[in-house]
């Protein structure tokens, strides 16, 4: 069974960086894909980027480019999401997901159970 | 503002069909990619609902069904229940944003 577990809930402040973490467990797969999404106070979701921990190769959304940071730890099976020059606009649940390689794009399979990232002075 | 477009609410009885629709452009649904539809409950994770157009994830009721069509894609649930009220998100990918896109959402209620 496929669990993603991520860290807990933080408060930063403007300016200042975040790096949350999401432990995977019970991927078959050699090659796969963490994607990472986040989800605004009463809005929809957005998709930050991903990327395949066996081959490193992050992909980020156009908007996040230079403030965004994604890593993996293949020891931990561990991904880590860095995001920097926080703006109270970060406020949000960001949640990682693994995808399903099947069709195009893939899907997302699993899901971490978010973390909320709050962003105040 | 979401680059896909969907209804910020639909409702129905129970028993009742409801359509919830999702509005693309060429770049994104009116291309070859495939739109994927979840639901989410309050204070947790999306789960997939509906992927690659039309397929169910292994235990997802078959009350649930997808379609695609030109720029726009449905979200069909046959005999609505109450455990149904969520809210509901279509996805796909845009060529020209080189992103994963999102629908804002719907809301289902049962009346």
């Amino acid at each position: 069974q496929v669990h993603l577990v991520q860290s807990g809930p933080e408060v930063k402040k403007p300016g200042s960086s975040v790096k949350v973490s999401c432990e995977t467990s019970g991927i078959i797969e050699t090659y796969y894909g963490i994607d990472w999404l986040r989800q605004a106070p009463g809005q929809g979701l957005e998709w930050l980027g991903g990327i395949s921990p066996n081959f490193g190769s992050p992909k980020y959304a156009q908007k996040f480019q230079g403030r965004l940071t994604f890593t993996a730890d293949e020891s931990t099976t561990t991904v880590y999401m860095e995001l920097t020059s926080l703006t109270y606009d970060d406020t949000a649940i960001y949640f990682c997901a693994k995808e399903w390689p099947t069709g195009s794009p893939f899907p997302f399979e699993y899901w971490g159970q978010g973390t909320l990232i709050t962003v105040s002075s | 503002q979401s680059v896909l477009t969907q209804p910020p609410s639909v409702s129905g009885a129970p028993g009742q069909r409801v359509t919830i629709s999702c509005t693309g452009t060429s770049s994104n649904i009116g291309t070859p990619y495939d739109v994927h539809w979840y639901r989410q409950f309050p204070g947790t994770a999306p789960k997939l609902l509906i992927y690659g157009n039309t397929n169910r994830p292994s235990g997802v009721p078959d009350r649930f069904s997808g379609s695609k069509s030109g720029t726009s894609a449905s979200l069909v649930i046959a005999g609505l229940q109450a455990e149904d009220e969520a809210d509901y998100y279509c996805q796909s990918y845009d060529s020209s944003l080189t992103a994963f896109v999102f629908g804002g959402g719907t809301k289902v209620t049962v009346l």
